[in-house]
């Protein structure tokens, strides 16, 4: 199975910073990985998907590449709004793991 | 509005057996790929399993196999997980979910739409 590890588990920010969030894949996925922001009590909400082919409605302030197997998310200029927790999703093959979420917490 | 609505969870002993439905509107649910996926409240997500919007492909985690079935009616814009022989490790929110993309036999695909979900408990 292709398993997907997610970094770091934890982040601290403040309103207007740049961030990045990291996954690497344990095998070449192609572009098969997707990214999602869940807020608390909220389901999650896709941001990214082809790697880095951004969903309809997300602010463009969200971004991401890859480079081999591994995958970033960017998040400028943060707004309240986007203190929440972010999933990576590999979608190559079955099992679909996801990344063990990193949460981004107001510093 | 696309909508989904899970249902069918609740609290079962370990061995015992449970189905998760959810129903599905505002889209053309049978050309979609469907999928489950699973969350112990302030953990991570894990997904459960999926199935292609013809019913031709389907895979499952390794945690659910041989346990799991998913199945969908697409003349009833509903989807299904059979769940047999619960453990403990099975507790969680269990929510469906569709694929981006249609008409694509497949399910390796992101997430779109995701329905609030429906709790399982299982304790002896």
């Amino acid at each position: 199975d292709i398993q997907v590890t997610q970094s770091p588990s934890s982040l601290s920010a403040s309103v207007g910073d740049r961030v990045t969030i990291t996954c690497r894949a344990s095998q070449d996925i192609n572009n098969y990985l997707a990214w999602y922001q869940q807020r608390p009590g909220q389901v999650p909400r896709l941001l990214i998907y082809a790697a880095f082919t951004l969903q309809s409605g997300v602010p463009s302030r969200f971004s991401a590449t890859r480079s081999g197997t591994d995958f970033t998310l960017t998040i400028t200029n943060l707004q309240p709004e986007d203190f929440a927790t972010y999933f990576c999703q590999n979608y190559y093959s079955a099992p679909h793991t996801f990344g063990g979420g990193t949460n981004l917490d107001i510093k | 509005e696309v909508q989904l609505v899970a249902s069918g969870g609740g609290l079962v002993q370990p061995g015992t057996s449970l189905t998760l439905s959810c129903a599905a509107s505002g889209f053309k649910f049978g050309d979609f790929a469907m999928h489950w996926v699973r969350q112990v409240p302030g953990k991570g997500l894990e997904w459960v399993s999926g199935i292609s919007w013809n019913r031709g492909k389907s895979g499952y985690a390794d945690s659910v196999k041989g346990r799991f079935t998913i199945s969908r009616d697409n003349a009833e814009n509903s989807l299904y997980l059979q769940m047999n022989s619960l453990r403990v490790e099975d507790t969680g929110l269990y929510y469906c979910a569709k694929a981006l993309f249609g008409n694509w036999d497949s399910i390796s695909d992101a997430f779109d739409v995701w329905g609030h979900g429906t709790v399982v408990l299982v304790s002896p």
